[in-house]
């Protein structure tokens, strides 16, 4: 298994800002997943990141609010941008590892005000 | 599109009692199919998986079947502990094309037990 951290773990941001998450891996890993979690809601898949490719993005996420950088094969930060309250959830990172299963961060608490 | 429906939570049984939490699933290929916990405060852990029909996977006295022909993959544990409260989601992995690995969730289901 993969064992992956985040920073930060928690954040209290005012809108109109923007807020960039690290995600980092203890292992060399090829693809890599941002999810968000809304409070009280499921796990919602933002975008797929590859080291050496643009991020794909799912349905109700672009580019220029959710920026994801992936410079390596261990490491991807993720932009929310010119943040709203709705934007308040939790976001996960996850890596792909063995027979298709995924590893999850820790999460980072974000709350918009 | 796929897509993973969990029963209706939340759930709340007492200590010993047994644990059944519904999940059917949509997938147009042949995905693997997961359970995940969510303990108060942490993130996502992996509780049990299935690759394909038929396999069962079981973690911690937690078991589930991969049932092809119901589109299923309930969770059921004989007797659960105070311990075992915590947010549980059943998700499927896409198995080809561009959204390879991508994990589908359920809406989550919440159990919580009392001694």
């Amino acid at each position: 298994s993969a064992v992956i951290s985040q920073k930060p773990s928690r954040d209290i941001c005012q809108r109109g800002t923007s807020l960039t998450i690290q995600c980092q891996v203890d292992s060399q890993v090829t693809m890599m997943f941002w999810y968000r979690q809304q409070p009280g809601q499921s796990l919602t898949l933002i975008a797929t990141a590859n080291q050496g490719s643009e991020a794909t993005y799912e349905s109700g996420f672009v580019i220029d609010k959710f920026p994801i950088s992936r410079p390596n094969l261990t490491f991807s930060t993720l932009t929310v941008s010119n943040m709203s309250p709705e934007d308040s959830s939790i976001y996960l990172c996850s890596v792909g590892g063995l027979v298709e299963t995924q590893y999850f961060g820790p999460g980072t608490r974000l709350l918009v005000l | 599109g796929d897509s993973v429906t969990q029963m209706e939570g939340p759930v709340t049984l007492s200590e010993e009692a047994f644990l059944t939490i519904n999940c059917t699933y949509t997938a147009t290929g042949y995905p693997s199919l997961f359970w995940y916990v969510q303990y108060p405060g942490e993130g996502l852990q992996l509780l049990l998986k299935a690759t394909k029909a038929d396999d069962k996977g079981s973690n911690k006295g937690f078991e589930a079947t991969y049932r092809k022909e119901t589109t299923s993959f309930h969770l059921e544990k004989g007797s659960v502990q105070v311990s075992d409260s915590a947010v549980y989601f059943c998700a499927l992995s896409d198995q080809g094309g561009t959204s390879y690995g991508k994990l589908t969730f359920g809406q989550g289901t919440i159990l919580t037990v009392h001694p």
